[in-house]
């Protein structure tokens, strides 16, 4: 167990709204990810960070932006949530090249 | 870039047989990790079985064990013994070795334990 929470767990929303996720872990750890999870597609890296206020993009950022201000926090937004953006949300931490995981978050964004 | 592939969407296997999952990819590089990832129900991910590229002896872990064969870019699963515990999806890995590395992931083998 690396620690690793998420919240909310599940968040039904509505197409055009704000939305914020949050990753926090407790073993300050440096590297942190946010991942999405869709069927046939595995998962695809949104965005990470390898220090606090230093971040940068993965593959499917278009849409998302991230913050961390903290070590122990990293936050993912959706500036205004569509429906494509319905998925299932894992934040990770990364250590000696292996990933930990989050629980994950279930996004129904209507 | 890297990319890793696995080409068997869904397997199925009797209880207590043995089952192999498949996983290629495709890299430039020489020094690397190779991991392996369950994802029961429950949607958390579990690590399976991890493999340093440099390391010539495959990887085993109980009833868990590779097949890596680094020429070939081949990266394949076997599990032995199969119990209905291990139902899952199951995603293949790959990161590059040193500092940070973003981690490529295959797109996953359901694979279904039938009693």
């Amino acid at each position: 167990d690396a620690g690793i929470t998420q919240s909310p767990r599940h968040k039904v929303t509505e197409t055009g709204t704000p939305v914020t996720l949050r990753c926090h872990q407790t073993e300050n750890h440096r590297y942190m990810y946010w991942y999405r999870q869709d069927p046939g597609h595995g998962l695809r890296l949104i965005h990470y960070s390898y220090g606090v206020k230093d971040t940068d993009k993965g593959e499917v950022s278009d849409g998302y932006s991230v913050s961390r201000s903290k070590t122990e926090d990293f936050l993912l937004t959706l500036e205004s949530a569509t429906s494509s953006q319905t998925s299932v949300y894992f934040c990770a931490i990364s250590v000696a090249g292996e990933q930990f995981f989050g629980p994950g978050t279930r996004l129904t964004v209507l | 870039a890297q990319t890793v592939t696995q080409s068997q969407p869904e397997m199925s296997v009797q209880e207590a047989e043995t089952v192999t999952l498949s996983c290629t990819y495709d890299t430039s590089e020489n020094n690397y990790y190779l991991f392996w990832y369950k994802q029961p129900p429950s949607r958390q991910m579990i690590l399976v079985i991890r493999q340093e590229a440099y390391k010539q002896q495959n990887a085993t872990e109980n009833r868990f064990s590779v097949n890596f064969q680094k020429a070939a870019k081949s990266f394949s699963l076997k599990i032995s013994d199969s119990q209905l515990g291990d139902t899952a999806m199951y995603f293949c890995a790959f990161t590059l070795s040193g500092g940070y590395q973003k981690v490529t992931f295959g797109t996953g083998t359901k694979l279904q334990v039938i009693p």
